[in-house]
């Protein structure tokens, strides 16, 4: 039971476009996201993260929307660049008593940003 | 600043042989966490430290497993007796351990068994 999904296993975007990477979850107690970015042979690295109280939060190229309504979010990169060639991990937390540091993770995206 | 380290980087052993695999987590951070990938489960919590006391372990698949944390600054995963299908990347995280704090990942360790 995949209680976080990014339905995309991968995505291709021409550089300097916008790349849109998805993510759903199904837990209503999630009350922190966070967005990972990881390369080959390395561990995940934190990207952005947001709490359920924002609907947006913003860093730099990289935005992070999330629409509690729909149990999703999603993340912005613009302009994007080669080196954003990642897979991108969503993580969600929350609803556990006494332990809400435990991450819920999806599968990832791979994302492929064309020179 | 030093990151998560963990060691070996890859690990290829026979099937039934003991396996540990270490990690040496962010200094100040009191949080540690085990993680285990693999292409059809993706990253799967297996167990999680805090003041290196064991917090939550439901995510140890079986006895073979085991975890310690004898100090702030050492970490081990122990698989005893191994199988081959324990064959996954072996990911180390750590933490501060207030509410919303980003986990930051070590390389992790590769492990093969035949």
């Amino acid at each position: 039971d995949q209680q976080v999904k990014q339905n995309s296993p991968s995505l291709s975007v021409q550089e300097g476009r916008i790349s849109i990477l998805n993510c759903d979850y199904t837990n209503s107690m999630f009350d922190y996201f966070l967005w990972y970015k990881k390369y080959p042979a390395e561990g995940p690295t934190f990207l952005i993260s947001i709490s359920s109280i924002k609907d947006k939060n913003e860093d730099g190229r990289f935005t992070v929307f999330l629409n509690k309504s729909a149990k999703h979010l999603s993340l912005h990169i613009v302009p994007s660049q080669p080196g954003d060639s990642a897979v991108y991990f969503c993580a969600a937390s929350g609803g556990y008593a006494g332990n809400n540091r435990k991450l819920i993770w999806g599968l990832g995206t791979s994302l492929a940003v064309n020179p | 600043d030093a990151g998560v380290i963990q060691s070996p980087r890859h690990e290829v052993t026979e099937m039934g042989q003991e396996v540990t695999l270490r990690c040496k987590p962010i200094s100040g951070h009191n949080s540690l966490f085990w993680y285990r990938q693999t292409m059809m489960r993706g990253l799967e919590l297996l167990i999680y430290f805090n003041n290196n006391v064991p917090i939550d372990d439901s995510g140890m698949p079986e006895d073979r497993f085991s975890a310690k944390m004898p100090n702030a600054s050492f970490s081990t995963l122990k698989i005893q007796p191994s199988e081959p299908r324990d064959s996954a990347v072996y990911f180390c995280a750590s933490s501060f351990s207030m509410s919303n704090q980003p986990q930051h990942f070590g390389d992790g360790t590769r492990l093969s068994i035949l």
